[in-house]
């Protein structure tokens, strides 16, 4: 069977410090991966998009960056955090074979203070 | 306009009732449409997916497809107080697409 894995849970940081969220999906191969952002009490915004290792599809212009290192691993990073980057980041997986139907991650609550 | 359009809710019913959630979408050329669950503080979850026009049941959830109105909607039947969660409505354009996401409809099931 399929599973995500995506860490950590929650996170604290301080303005102006890095970032690096990991999300690794085990029992598939070749998925779509994708990173979304979740302001308190609003839907999900599409951030990153990749259909294969390196090829990153950016949806949003802002201070975050993707990478995909490997065909099951996508992370999320940003040199310098904002106030403005809180939120709750999801990770995603789809088998292309199955109509795209998306599979989450637990999530990562980010407070920026 | 935005891609897909949800009443932000929240949206009300009593134990029992039957709960419409509904959905728009901006491009008419749009080729799969899903419907998550999340409760608060989780991670979506797929209830329902379709991909043409009419109905398709899977046990008290149903969805309805119309393309040429760029309408979807998902009704519960004989809700229940664990079906309190806000609904997201999702739509892909192509077979090459990412998924978009609506801002959703919060759902409470009163008993």
């Amino acid at each position: 069977s399929q599973t995500i894995h995506q860490w950590p849970a929650t996170l604290v940081q301080p303005v102006g410090s890095p970032l690096s969220l990991e999300c690794t999906v085990e029992g598939t191969s070749n998925p779509n991966l994708y990173w979304y952002r979740q302001a308190a009490g609003r839907g999900l915004q599409l951030l990153f998009y990749s259909v294969g290792i390196g090829q990153i599809s950016s949806e949003v212009p802002q201070n975050l960056s993707a990478s995909r290192p490997q065909d099951r691993q996508f992370i999320l990073s940003s040199k310098k955090l904002l106030l403005s980057d809180s939120g709750f980041y999801l990770c995603a997986w789809a088998n292309p074979a199955w109509g795209e139907k998306l599979f989450f991650g637990s999530g990562t609550q980010l407070s920026v203070l | 306009q935005k891609e897909v359009e949800q009443n932000s809710g929240p949206l009300s019913v009593p134990e029992g009732a039957i709960a419409s959630l509904n959905c728009t979408y901006s491009d008419r050329g749009s080729q799969s449409f899903f419907w998550y669950r999340q409760y608060s503080g989780k991670s979506p979850e797929l209830i329902m997916s379709i991909y043409s026009n009419g109905d398709k049941e899977d046990g008290r959830f149903t969805a309805q497809l119309n393309k040429a109105s760029q309408y979807v909607s998902l009704l519960i039947r004989d809700s229940q107080p664990s079906d309190s969660a806000t609904y997201l409505c999702a739509v892909r354009r192509t077979s090459y697409d990412k998924v978009i996401f609506g801002p959703g409809t919060s759902l409470s099931v009163i008993p």
